[in-house]
């Protein structure tokens, strides 16, 4: 089955510590995205990349990297500067950047710091 | 800069009843028009979208939306809901942008169905 696969589901922190969240697709999609997810805030963007060794800020990239070696590999990882990074973290990719395409969702990794 | 306004946080509405969820979106230049739902725990999957043409779009799971440009909305309609339906729902906005990648969404609605 083709699809977006995110690891881990439940990722504890704790304060001062990075973590690295997994995101593999095998769509054979250009690019690729994280966001953020907050009770009632929707989604926001965190990174995205349009191709392989090329990745972008969004909206809210302090205290997060990325790296984009391969094609079906995204990792997000989340630094010590991030200062509240209690969230629910969902991985996304496309066929291209292009507006129409649609986005293809991972189940999603929830963090939380302790 | 472009903005999504979904203007109910949360719809209760009964089993078999019709249901709109409601979107009103803010940009100066063309958009592209999107749908997604979330079912609890889980990543978001395309109900539908709108790209150009006909202004109403059919989906799955049986909702549609309407594109009206001068009101600058596309609500979700759905004339009858199932217990399955019990979600949150997000509308996404798209508008080209020179350099940069502008895919808004709003702060989603949830639905739910009561039996």
């Amino acid at each position: 089955d083709g699809g977006i696969t995110q690891s881990p589901k439940y990722l504890f922190r704790k304060e001062g510590q990075n973590v690295t969240l997994s995101c593999e697709q095998n769509l054979n999609h250009d690019a690729m995205y994280w966001y953020r997810q907050d009770p009632g805030q929707g989604l926001r963007l965190i990174y995205y990349s349009q191709i392989v060794n090329d990745f972008q800020k969004g909206d809210i990239a302090e205290g997060y990297s990325v790296s984009r070696e391969k094609k079906e590999s995204f990792p997000l990882t989340v630094t010590s500067a991030q200062k509240n990074p209690t969230a629910f973290y969902l991985c996304a990719s496309s066929p291209g950047l292009a507006g129409g395409n649609t986005q293809y969702f991972g189940p999603g990794t929830r963090l939380t710091v302790l | 800069a472009q903005s999504v306004t979904q203007l109910d946080s949360q719809v209760p509405v009964f089993e078999e009843a019709p249901v709109e969820l409601r979107c009103n979106y803010s940009s100066s230049v063309s958009v592209y028009l999107f749908w997604y739902v979330q079912y609890p725990n889980q990543g978001l999957q395309l109900l539908l979208k709108y790209l150009s043409g006909s202004t109403l779009v059919k989906g799955i799971n049986g909702f549609e939306a309407e594109f009206n440009k001068s009101q600058t909305s596309f609500h979700l309609r759905k004339p009858s809901v199932h217990i399955s339906d019990t979600a949150e729902y997000f509308c996404a906005v798209f508008s080209s942008g020179a350099g940069s990648y502008q895919l808004t969404f709003g702060k989603g609605t949830k639905l739910s169905v009561i039996p």
